[in-house]
């Protein structure tokens, strides 16, 4: 069964402009959590959709947004980037959304900005 | 305000010998605890989690111990082998859906020396 697909792996954008990132779950999951790497701060949560409705916020200013669809994809808009926003973007997705419910992670979207 | 640490950013072992990686939390909401490994260019994997009435969770060569009072679990791989080698990452989530996510320990990189 195929996992977390994300799209693109790899971006460099400008300062201002803003970005979009897709994340396809795995079948049948209908949560999925945006996270935020970054060397200094590690692991961060940015939000978690389920059934197209976001259900958790982390503490990321409102330039972060996201969406999920029907079927569960979603995607992250980061608008007006700043040299900061340069990360590894994580989708997880998850069947429910329990804190028991193990989370599946993708490769990321490493986003540059210069 | 970090509620999830793990104060060794890295650590080295011989192959065959036990690796102990430690973290400690704050909020006294968090109920559910998992350990990821990753590996550069990949994201997180899930390793091993267990829930605050437990003390103990074991699963081959990995086992997690929960000490509440003290608000501190460690993973012990035993043995360690060179494959391990890897950024391993401690996460909590407190229960109950509506407050689901994980907040993330900076991570620490084991190495595994053969």
């Amino acid at each position: 069964k195929a996992g977390v697909t994300q799209t693109p792996r790899y971006l460099i954008k400008t300062r201002g402009q803003q970005v979009t990132l897709s994340c396809s779950p795995i079948s049948g999951h209908r949560s999925v959590s945006w996270y935020q790497q970054t060397p200094g701060q590690g692991l961060q949560f940015l939000f978690e959709y389920f059934s197209e409705t976001q259900r958790n916020k982390g503490n990321f200013p409102g330039r972060f947004s996201g969406r999920q669809f029907s079927n569960s994809r979603s995607e992250m808009n980061v608008s007006t980037l700043e040299l900061g926003d340069s990360a590894l973007y994580l989708c997880a997705s998850s069947l429910g959304w329990g804190a028991d419910t193990e989370a599946f992670f993708g490769q990321g979207t490493r986003l540059t900005v210069v | 305000d970090q509620q999830v640490k793990q104060n060794s950013p890295s650590l080295s072992v011989q192959e065959g010998r036990i690796s102990i990686l430690n973290c400690d939390y704050t909020n006294s909401m968090f109920d559910y605890f998992l350990w990821y490994k990753k590996y550069p260019a990949e994201g997180p994997t899930f390793l091993i989690s267990i829930s605050s009435i437990k003390d103990k969770n074991e699963d081959g060569r990995f086992t997690v111990f929960l000490n509440k009072s003290a608000k501190h679990l460690s993973l012990h791989i035993v043995p360690s082998q060179p494959g391990d080698s890897a950024v391993y990452f401690c996460a909590a989530s407190p229960s109950g859906g509506s407050n689901y996510k994980l907040t993330f320990g900076k991570g620490t990189l084991l190495t595994v020396n053969p």
